[in-house]
């Protein structure tokens, strides 16, 4: 079945630490790659996305992203966070199934920033 | 500001009762998609439409219906509520399939 995964339901980081969010997918072929982000109250923005080509891509914000098909990974990074980026992140994979290309998304990961 | 508006923000209502969401997608968007967020089941797909026509269906209950209308706007119907309805009710839209989907800001539910 195809499912996406990550791993971390909570991460707290300082301010100014780099940061990694692990998201794993479990999909027949290369999906649609993409990294939303939502904040208290709010929709989900696309932070960025990967359909084909570099395999690490950059996105808004400073966040990049690297696709590494042999781990199903599609891991999310930023050199050095601002409290700014305390939010909710989630993970979707875009795939043709019998759902068109909906996405499916991960259960999130919220990020906590401190001083 | 995603382009993506939807309206009511808020929608307090009660079991049993039949609410409208509607949704409005980016200019020259032809793709709408639906989705629920709710704390125990996450972020799912419920239905897509593409130029007027159902294209994909999610994990949409028969009591949910939906439908797009000639100017692209769609609207997400729900009837005879129950408690577990309660959610934030997502609309997306994509210019075409596959495509980014930009997502609205989304109407909250609540089921009393």
């Amino acid at each position: 079945a195809q499912s996406v995964t990550q791993p971390d339901i909570h991460i707290t980081v300082s301010e100014g630490a780099s940061l990694e969010l692990r998201c794993n997918y479990s999909y027949g072929a290369t999906p649609y790659l993409f990294w939303y982000v939502q904040s208290p109250g709010q929709g989900l923005q696309l932070l960025l996305k990967y359909f084909s080509g570099d395999t690490l891509v950059q996105g808004i914000k400073g966040f990049e992203a690297e696709f590494k098909r042999s781990q199903s990974s599609f891991n999310l990074r930023k050199p050095s966070v601002h409290w700014s980026d305390a939010a909710e992140y989630f993970c979707a994979v875009g795939a043709n199934s019998n759902s068109g290309y909906a996405l499916n998304f991960g259960k999130g990961t919220s990020l906590l920033v401190t001083p | 500001d995603s382009g993506v508006t939807q309206t009511p923000k808020h929608l307090i209502t009660a079991t049993g009762q039949r609410v409208t969401l509607r949704c409005s997608p980016r200019s020259g968007d032809l793709s709408v998609y639906w989705y629920q967020q709710s704390l125990d089941q996450g972020l799912q797909f419920l239905i897509q439409y593409y130029n007027g026509e159902e294209r994909a269906k999610g994990n949409i209950l028969e009591r949910f219906s939906a439908q797009q209308f000639p100017d692209l706007h769609s609207e997400l119907n729900l009837s005879s509520l129950e408690l577990g309805d309660s959610a934030l009710y997502f609309c997306a839209s994509s210019v075409q399939n596959p495509d980014t989907q930009y997502f609205g800001p989304g109407t909250r539910l609540t089921v009393l």
